[in-house]
């Protein structure tokens, strides 16, 4: 019963490095997401996937980059990390599938706590 | 744009007692809305959710009611216990998914 996987747990970065977050889901979901949890933020969506395919920008995409390798996996790059990046990391998938799915669960990962120095 | 909004950072209330927390939205095209529960050091756990065509869902000790006209819905948990004690979110979903700040309850024994 994974569930969702994020690798990795945490990570510290130099500012100007490079790195992609790993997400992969094995519940068949066909929507992923991807979120950044900060102190007095909540939950701020970056990116997502509607489906297998498709991907949009969230509310705070700049300076990240997304891949749908396949229905299974949604990765998160960050080109150039700054230490405005430096935060919480969490992937979500849930079915979606359509407009009668958008009221299912989604299904989160432990986090990525990211540190950019 | 913060089209998802929790304006109260922290709840405390007596165990047994009523706990409400709040949530308000901008946007009147969301189809669903969804509360979660969040544990330090854990991913957010879904609680409840209702449909933009409910005023009302109620699962066990959690009721969501939703006012459209106020673009206002709350989360009622009766009675509360301390394992509740936990940051709440409110969400509101179409094909993406935007969260409040969240709001922190304290049961206290």
């Amino acid at each position: 019963n994974a569930g969702v996987t994020q690798t990795p747990k945490f990570q510290v970065l130099k500012t100007g490095q490079s790195m992609t977050l790993q997400c992969a889901q094995d519940m068949n979901h066909n929507s992923m997401y991807w979120y950044r949890q900060d102190p007095g933020m909540g939950l701020r969506l970056i990116y997502y996937s509607a489906s297998e395919g498709t991907t949009d920008k969230g509310e705070v995409p700049n300076g990240y980059n997304v891949s749908r390798l396949n229905k299974r996996e949604f990765s998160l790059r960050l080109e150039s990390a700054a230490p405005s990046q430096t935060s919480v990391y969490f992937c979500a998938s849930r079915k979606g599938g359509g407009p009668g799915a958008w009221g299912t669960e989604a299904f989160f990962g432990q986090g990525t706590r990211l540190t950019v120095v | 744009d913060q089209q998802v909004k929790q304006n109260s950072p922290s709840l405390s209330v007596q165990e047994g007692r009523i706990s409400i927390l709040n949530c308000d939205y901008t946007n009147s095209m969301f189809d669903y809305f969804l509360w979660y529960k969040k544990y330090p050091a854990e991913g957010p756990t879904f609680l409840i959710s209702i449909s933009s065509i409910k005023d009302k869902n109620e699962d066990g000790r959690f009721t969501v009611f939703l006012n459209k006209s106020a673009k206002h819905l709350s989360l009622h948990i009766v009675p509360s216990q301390p394992g509740d004690s936990a940051v709440y979110f409110c969400a509101a979903s179409e094909d993406d998914m935007r969260f409040g700040a969240g709001t922190r309850l304290t049961v206290k024994p």
